[in-house]
């Protein structure tokens, strides 16, 4: 267990939907990152967050948009996505470990129709 | 951030060792070297972290040269459970602020009963 959960673990949404995203940490992290790994690809850095605040935004498109309550809570609200959106997206948290390392949740796993 | 170059895919048998070798020539003084590690569908997972000389833990071991333009992590033994991705990232040590990591395509390691 990573200490990093992310909900829900699949998702399947039609191009006119809109759903959201949930990520949660309990390891007393201040950092939060959101990441997309499309098939056979890298992984993508999408938003970072410290200490609640957007700290990066890599030319990610408005149908994306990240929402961070809190240190302990992450959100990807999604609309009008596209089927090459179609991904796993990652959600992960850093600033408490030895060295700095990032934890990652499992993922969801987001199909665009 | 710093480039870093891997091979693309190793094969292995099982209880042999394994060393993969990322070059990182534009790595920075402030740098440290970072490996995780990615099974199919999850997140990737923290490996092991160093600066200079070697650095060994319970699961793997990272030897970096005086010149510290490439690092070899190094997997004793492997089994089939190893088989994975292999991620090598070259940027800020534990200053425990966010950071923004660049993942490449890794190194797909394979072990063969």
């Amino acid at each position: 267990e990573t200490g990093v959960t992310q909900t829900p673990r699949h998702l399947v949404m039609g191009m006119t939907n809109k759903k959201s995203l949930k990520c949660e940490q309990h390891l007393g992290h201040n950092a939060m990152y959101w990441y997309k790994q499309s098939a056979k690809k890298p992984l993508e850095l999408m938003f970072v967050y410290n200490f609640k605040e957007q700290t990066e935004n890599n030319s990610v498109p408005s149908r994306f948009s990240p929402e961070c309550p809190n240190s302990s809570h992450l959100f990807l609200h999604l609309h009008t996505l596209q089927p090459e959106d179609s991904a796993l997206y990652l959600c992960a948290s850093s600033g408490g470990g030895l060295y700095n390392e990032q934890f990652f949740g499992p993922g969801t796993r987001l199909t665009v129709l | 951030l710093a480039k870093t170059t891997q091979p693309i895919s190793m094969d292995s048998y099982e209880g042999q060792e394994v060393n993969i070798t990322c070059s990182h020539n534009n790595i920075a003084t402030n740098d440290y070297i970072t490996w995780y590690q990615q099974f199919p569908s999850q997140g990737p997972r923290f490996i092991i972290q160093g600066y200079k000389t070697k650095v060994t833990n319970e699961v793997a071991s990272l030897f970096i040269p005086a010149d510290r333009k490439s690092s070899t992590l190094s997997l004793p033994r492997v089994s089939l459970s190893d088989t994975a991705v292999y991620y090598c990232l070259v940027g800020e040590g534990p200053s425990g602020s966010a950071r923004q990591l660049t993942f490449g395509s890794g190194t797909q390691l394979t072990v063969l009963p």
